[in-house]
């Protein structure tokens, strides 16, 4: 089965800081990859699918990038809303493995 | 708008069963493929199970496989998750989550999660 990997684990910012978070999949996937946030206690939210298609009502300071093995998410201007964990997800076939997440917080 | 809502979890002891159901309202539900995904306390997320549209394919974590059944009832607009054997392991919340558009939504392809449930906490422990 594909693994991905992300990193950093986590990282400390502030707002108005430029985040990127990269996630690497153990083959290519193509473009199979979407990204979640996901806040303490509440269930995940779509942000990207398709690897950089913004799904619809998410800020456009969200975007990502890439394909193959190789993804970004990068969120400019970071707001006091976007302090949360992210995960990639593959969707190219089964399983729909998740990325161990990334947590942002306040530096 | 599209809700999805979960329920029966609960405290379970290591080697029993328990039956979660996901209630879905706000779109044609026999159009889409459903998953869950569950995330045990502190940890990440894991995909469990999938059906199709139709109830005619499914999918299953490694981790699940033989232990777990996905089902769904189009006539009733849900989805269920029967658990057996569960193990400590299986401590998590419980995540129905319903596919995203896509080119054919029914199919377990391209599956990824655009609508989520609240969640259902499910106790393994003695």
């Amino acid at each position: 089965a594909v693994q991905l990997t992300q990193s950093p684990a986590s990282l400390s910012a502030s707002v108005g800081d430029k985040v990127t978070i990269t996630c690497r999949a153990s083959q290519g996937i193509s473009t199979a990859l979407a990204w979640y946030q996901q806040k303490s206690g509440k269930p995940p939210k779509l942000l990207i699918y398709d690897a950089s298609s913004l799904e619809s009502g998410v800020p456009a300071r969200f975007s990502g990038s890439g394909s193959g093995t190789d993804f970004t998410l990068t969120i400019t201007s970071l707001q006091p809303a976007d302090f949360a964990t992210y995960y990639c997800q593959l969707f190219d076939s089964s399983p729909f493995t998740f990325g161990p997440g990334t947590r942002v917080d306040f530096k | 708008e599209v809700r999805l809502l979960e329920s029966g979890g609960g405290l379970v002891q290591p080697g029993g069963s328990l039956r979660l159901s996901c209630a879905a309202s706000g779109f044609t539900f026999n159009n889409y493929a459903m998953s869950w995904v569950r995330q045990a306390p502190g940890k990440g997320l894991e995909w469990v199970s999938a059906i199709s549209g139709s109830g005619g394919s499914t999918h299953y974590a490694d981790s699940v496989k033989g232990r777990f059944t996905i089902s769904r009832d189009n006539s009733k607009n849900s989805v269920y998750l029967e658990m057996n054997s569960l193990r400590v392991e299986d401590t998590a919340v419980y995540y129905c989550a319903k596919k995203g558009i896509g080119l054919v939504p029914a199919a377990i392809t391209a599956l990824y999660f655009q609508h989520w449930g609240q969640g259902t906490l499910v106790t393994a422990s003695s």
